[in-house]
């Protein structure tokens, strides 16, 4: 079974602050997703990473895959009350996520105003 | 925007009676998942479809869950008998994978059924 692990499970700060969160897994993945749940809803997709070193950007968040394609970490700047969420990496067990996706439990984000 | 719809949003049951979820994937998606999210467990993935095809539904308890899709709009899981164990929120996600089940293909999830079982 391919796990993923993430850290750290609950994190709160202070908004304007700079966080990182990791997904780290002793499996190779073909791509990994990230995507953020809000209370109440399913998880939205932010972004995908297939190659290993790669590294993408969108906004203020910065997404990238470890050069083994086995972890990968998300960088919030200047962190804002909207980021608030559960943040969940998935990884693609083959083919890209044909066959579906292992998710890790995720980290659960406060930004406080 | 194109969207999963999922019914009812909440369901809240007895020990041993039967419960149907629905889903009404994106048109046009060809794969179906079903996933459940604890707190303990996070989602886990419990069975997929390809064209209407089970492919997949190693993570179900085959005694009591059942998946089915009668049609390219209705995916169901059916839960007999259910147990206080199952409570829990069951999402339903479609995507889209080119034909040879190959290249990246991104989830669309819907906004989950949340089942108790008292």
């Amino acid at each position: 079974t391919q796990l993923l692990e993430q850290s750290p499970q609950f994190l709160s700060i202070q908004e304007g602050e700079n966080l990182t969160v990791y997904c780290n897994s002793s499996s190779v993945f073909s791509s990994l997703q990230w995507y953020r749940q809000e209370p109440g809803e399913g998880p939205v997709l932010l972004v995908t990473v297939v190659t290993g070193g790669e590294v993408k950007k969108l906004k203020r968040l910065t997404f990238q895959f470890g050069d083994a394609r086995k972890d990968s970490s998300l960088h919030i700047t200047a962190a804002q009350p909207g980021d608030t969420g559960l943040y969940l990496c998935a990884g693609a067990r083959s083919g890209g996520g044909a066959d579906g996706l292992t998710f890790g439990k995720g980290t659960h984000l406060i930004i406080q105003p | 925007d194109a969207r999963v719809t999922q019914t009812p949003r909440h369901k809240v049951t007895e020990m041993g009676q039967e419960v149907t979820m629905r889903c009404q994937p994106i048109l046009g998606h060809n794969t179906v998942f079903w996933y459940r999210q604890t707190m303990m467990q996070g989602l886990e993935l419990l069975a997929y479809f390809r064209n209407r095809a089970p492919l997949d539904d190693s993570g179900m308890p085959k005694d009591r869950f059942s998946a089915e899709m009668p049609d390219a709009t209705l995916a169901t899981l059916k839960i007999q008998p259910s147990e206080p164990r199952d409570s829990a929120v069951y999402f339903c996600a479609s995507g889209l994978v080119p034909r040879g089940g190959r290249g990246n293909s991104p989830l669309h999830f819907g906004n989950g059924t949340r089942l108790t079982v008292t």
